[in-house]
Parts: C-alpha cells; structure tokens; sequence
C-alpha cells in the first residue's frame, strides 16, 4: 500500500467542484514536508500541477489549488472540465523510510461525467 | 525549454538486463538532483530511485535495490539506470525526472520526460 493514501477515484460533473485528499502521518506530510500534485492524462507523462502545498507553475490554471492541514493535504478543481479527466497524485518527502525518500499516493482517477 | 528524452526501454527476459539512458537540455543538468520514477500496469507512480547533482547521494526504493544502478554524466547531460536481474513486475513505463527545491522536504519533480517502456517477459 502507499505511504500517502488517496481515494481511487472521483467523479463531478462539468462545471462543478471536486476535491481530492491526500492522507499521510507524522513521518511526512506531519513532519511539515511539502505536498506536491501532479496530473497524468492517459498515454502522457505526468505533469507538474502543484507545488510547494498551494502554488501553481506558470501555464496552470487558477481552477486548481492545493491546501495543507496536519497530516493532510487536498486538491480543489473548480469548474471541471472534460479536459481535466485524468489520474492525480499527490507527493512528499518521508524521512522514515530505508528506500526511497519520495514518496507518491496511489493515484486518484477523476472522471467527468 | 527543459527537454528530457529517455531511450533503452525493451522487451526483456526475466534475470535480463536493461539500460536506459536521459538525455536532458535547456537547463544546466549538474546543478540538479534527478529521478527515475515508473507506472507499472494498473499501478501508481513510484520513484525508484533518484541522485543529486555531483552524484554521491542516491536513494533507491527497497523494491530494486541491489539490482539496479543509478548514474549520470554530467559531462553529457545524461542520466542513466542500469537494470539487472529484471522481473516481470519491473514491466513498467519509466521516466526520467527532474527534481527542484529548496530542501529534501520541498523537494519535487517540476519536469519530465515522456517516458521508456519496460517489459519483462518470458
């Protein structure tokens, strides 16, 4: 299982809002290391959506924006659109673990309805 | 623009070996940590492994230690993983990433490639 826990999938319809949680513990997220979110449309690489818990690179739109809490963090998507249908992960930093200090969600599939 | 262009992916057997190889541009590579992460079938991203800038600090996750080697030229701009031992649940789509930030805990992946496919097989 993954050390951040999303929810396999989500779902709204055009033009409604949806958010997405990203659970972690004391080792990362609670520990106050970053959250980051990327969005993976099918067949592409993955895409730099969020970074820092709340900023947006350049070319994002304000649709999207993330928020931090405890042990937690959550992506917002205002306004769905059909283009927004893809897979979301969240990412932080765990100073725990013996492998890889990087770790992912599981991923979350946002359909629109 | 930031490039990065991964090549190497095939189909290999079981105990085989692989080595894909990044060839980056459009930023000055030495000056950054960078990653391997993959998407297996029906899976999540996962980063296997990732190294800094000079290339004496490397991580791998438990799942490919002692089989696989990261590496780069920086002399080349290129990143490299070398793929022993393969499994068939190494069978995966592999990226190569650039990593950006302040510190290990801001630390994350802001570019990346559009990916080298793995397939372990027999």
């Amino acid at each position: 299982h993954s050390v951040l826990a999303q929810p396999p999938s989500v779902s709204g319809a055009p033009g409604q809002r949806i958010t997405i949680s990203c659970t972690g513990s004391s080792s990362n997220i609670g520990a106050g290391s970053d959250v980051h979110w990327y969005q993976q449309v099918p067949q592409t690489a993955p895409k730099l959506l969020i970074y820092g818990n709340n900023n947006r690179p350049s070319g994002v739109p304000e649709r999207f924006s993330g928020s931090k809490s405890g042990t937690s963090a959550s992506l917002a998507i205002t306004g769905l659109q059909p283009a927004d249908e893809a897979d979301y992960y969240c990412q932080s930093f765990d100073n725990a673990l013996s492998g890889s200090p990087w770790v992912f969600g599981g991923g979350t599939k946002l359909t629109v309805l | 623009d930031v490039r990065l262009l991964e090549s190497g992916g095939d189909l290999a057997q079981p105990g085989g070996s692989l080595r894909l190889s990044c060839a980056v541009s459009g930023f000055t590579f030495r000056n950054f940590a960078m990653a391997w992460v993959r998407r297996a079938p029906g899976k999540g991203l996962e980063c296997v492994s990732s190294l800094n800038g000079p290339g004496d600090m490397i991580y791998y996750a438990d799942s490919v230690k002692g089989r696989f080697i990261i590496s780069r030229d920086n002399s080349k701009s290129t990143l490299y993983l070398r793929m022993d031992s393969l499994r068939v649940e190494d069978s995966a789509m592999y990226y190569c990433a650039k990593l950006r930030g302040e510190t290990y805990p801001t630390y994350h992946f802001d570019s990346w490639g559009p990916g080298t496919l793995v397939s372990v097989s027999s």
